[in-house]
């Protein structure tokens, strides 16, 4: 079945420079990844996501890049600032379209 | 249009209770599911429910039942309570369809003493 791995588990970074998580998945079946915000304290939420038939994909400062020969797909967030700060879900999907997740990373955004 | 909403948010049970953690969905979604999230962990399907009438096991299914009860209501039952379910338990839903956005509930958080 499908296995993501998310690295790394902790990420600390200055405000204004970039962050990038990458994710690695084991099926390559696996056609849909997205990636949720977690705030401290709330609920996950969607921030972006990307299908297997596309490369790149980008929202303000925001971008998901899929190698899908390597099997790994990334999170890059330019221009970090405060609210940046969250722990952030890759996922892939299994043979059922149910995802499975990434045990996270914690970004923290230094001042 | 509240959602994803979950009761409680947060209770203390003694080992050996049982309860009955609460969902609801206004958004007309198909499919409803429950996660736990423990530290270090990240989100762990416990159960799901790709429409109504139907439920299947995820993850970590054990110690756990589930009810499906309408389309619009999914509920979480602990028969008997152990300390390894302290957790943050997530109810969500989406279409169903793929590559659709789930939306979560709030959490509920469990401590169980």
């Amino acid at each position: 079945g499908e296995n993501v791995e998310q690295h790394p588990s902790t990420l600390s970074v200055q405000e204004g420079d970039s962050a990038v998580i990458k994710c690695t998945y084991s099926d390559s079946a696996s056609n849909y990844f997205p990636w949720y915000k977690q705030e401290l304290g709330k609920r996950p939420q969607l921030i972006i996501d990307i299908r297997s038939n596309v490369g790149e994909k980008k929202d303000q400062r925001i971008a998901v890049t899929l190698n899908k020969t390597a099997k790994h797909f990334s999170l890059h967030i330019t221009e970090t600032q405060p609210e940046d700060s969250a722990v952030y879900f890759c996922a892939g999907t299994d043979s059922n379209y149910q995802l499975i997740w990434g045990a996270g990373t914690k970004l923290i955004i230094k001042p | 249009n509240a959602g994803v909403t979950q009761t409680p948010k947060f209770q203390v049970l003694k080992t050996g209770q049982s309860m009955t953690l609460q969902c609801a969905q206004d958004m007309n979604h198909n499919s409803m599911y429950w996660y736990r999230q423990d530290p270090g962990m990240g989100l762990r399907l416990i159960y799901y429910s790709a429409s109504e009438g139907t439920t299947d096991k995820g993850e970590v299914p054990n110690g756990y039942n589930v009810s499906r009860l309408n389309k619009r209501e999914f509920s979480l039952r602990l028969e008997s309570a152990a300390p390894s379910q302290t957790s943050v338990y997530f109810c969500a839903s989406s279409t169903g369809s793929f590559g659709n956005t789930i939306y979560f509930g709030e959490g509920s958080w469990l401590t169980v003493v």
